[in-house]
C-alpha cells in the first residue's frame, strides 16, 4: 500500500483566493505528479517532477504552479482561484530506479471555487 | 504518442456474474499496461500491471487481465463480481523508461453492480 497523502481532502473557496494543495509521500520516490480530473472524466497530467528543484508542465495547460524543494513534498498553488478551477486534483509518485516503475496515487483533493 | 480507449463508458452486471472491461491501446513499442480502480471520492488504487512475460496477469481483489498484442488489448476480467466492486476503472499505458514512463489514461468505465 502506497504512503502518499493529500490535504485538504475537500476545499470550498471563493473566487480570487490563493490556495495551496499539499501532497507528501514517505516512500522516497523521486518522481511526483499532479493530475486534474473533472467528474466522470479521465485524468490529465498538469505537472510533474523528476526530483528536487525539477518541475515540468504536463499535457494539460494549467494556471497552477508547483514547487519541489524537498523530495517528499510537491505542493500545487493557485494564485487566484476561479470557478473554472473546480475539479479533483490527484497527486501521484513513482520510483524510477525500479524496472517496473509504477505510479501510486493519493486520495485526491476535491476543489470547489464559488 | 500513445493513446488508450475504453469503449464502454458504463457497464452494469449482476452480483455474482462475470465481468470483462475492455481496453485498447495504441503505442509504437512494447507497452507497459495498468489497470486502476477509483471508488467514489477516492484516489486511484492499482489493480494490476503488465510489463513483460506471462500475458495473463493476476491482480488484487480477484481481478486478472490478459495482454493480447495482436489485438492491442488489455482487458480486465473477474469471474464473480461483488457489490463492493462498483467503482470507476481506468486503463493506462506507460510510455517506457526512455520517455519518462509517463502514463496516458483511458476515459474510464463506470461499473454498477445489481443485487
Amino acid at each position: 500500500e502506497a504512503d502518499i497523502y493529500q490535504t485538504p481532502r475537500y476545499l470550498v473557496i471563493g473566487t480570487g483566493k490563493k490556495i495551496t494543495l499539499e501532497c507528501s509521500q514517505t516512500m522516497g520516490h523521486d518522481k511526483m505528479y499532479w493530475y486534474q480530473q473533472d467528474p466522470g472524466m479521465e485524468l490529465h497530467l498538469i505537472h510533474y517532477s523528476y526530483g528536487v528543484n525539477s518541475t515540468e508542465k504536463g499535457d494539460l495547460s494549467s494556471e497552477s504552479t508547483v514547487s519541489r524543494i524537498r523530495t517528499e513534498h510537491f505542493p500545487l498553488t493557485l494564485e487566484s482561484a476561479r470557478p473554472s478551477h473546480t475539479s479533483q486534483y490527484l497527486c501521484a509518485s513513482s520510483d524510477n530506479r525500479v524496472a517496473q516503475e509504477t505510479q501510486y496515487f493519493g486520495p485526491g483533493t476535491r476543489l470547489l471555487v464559488l | 504518442a500513445q493513446s488508450v480507449t475504453q469503449p464502454d463508458i458504463h457497464i452494469t452486471v449482476s452480483e455474482g456474474a462475470s465481468l470483462e472491461l475492455r481496453c485498447n491501446y495504441s503505442y509504437g513499442a512494447t507497452p507497459y499496461l495498468f489497470w486502476y480502480v477509483q471508488s467514489p471520492g477516492q484516489g486511484l488504487q492499482l489493480l494490476l500491471k503488465y510489463f513483460s512475460g506471462d500475458t495473463l496477469v493476476q491482480g488484487i481483489k480477484g481481478f486478472e487481465a490478459e495482454f493480447k498484442r495482436s489485438q492491442s488489448s488489455f482487458n480486465l476480467r473477474k469471474p464473480s463480481v461483488h457489490w463492493s466492486d462498483a467503482a470507476e476503472y481506468f486503463c493506462a499505458v506507460g510510455a517506457g523508461r526512455n520517455a519518462g514512463n509517463m502514463l496516458t489514461f483511458g476515459g474510464g468505465t463506470r461499473l454498477m453492480v445489481k443485487p
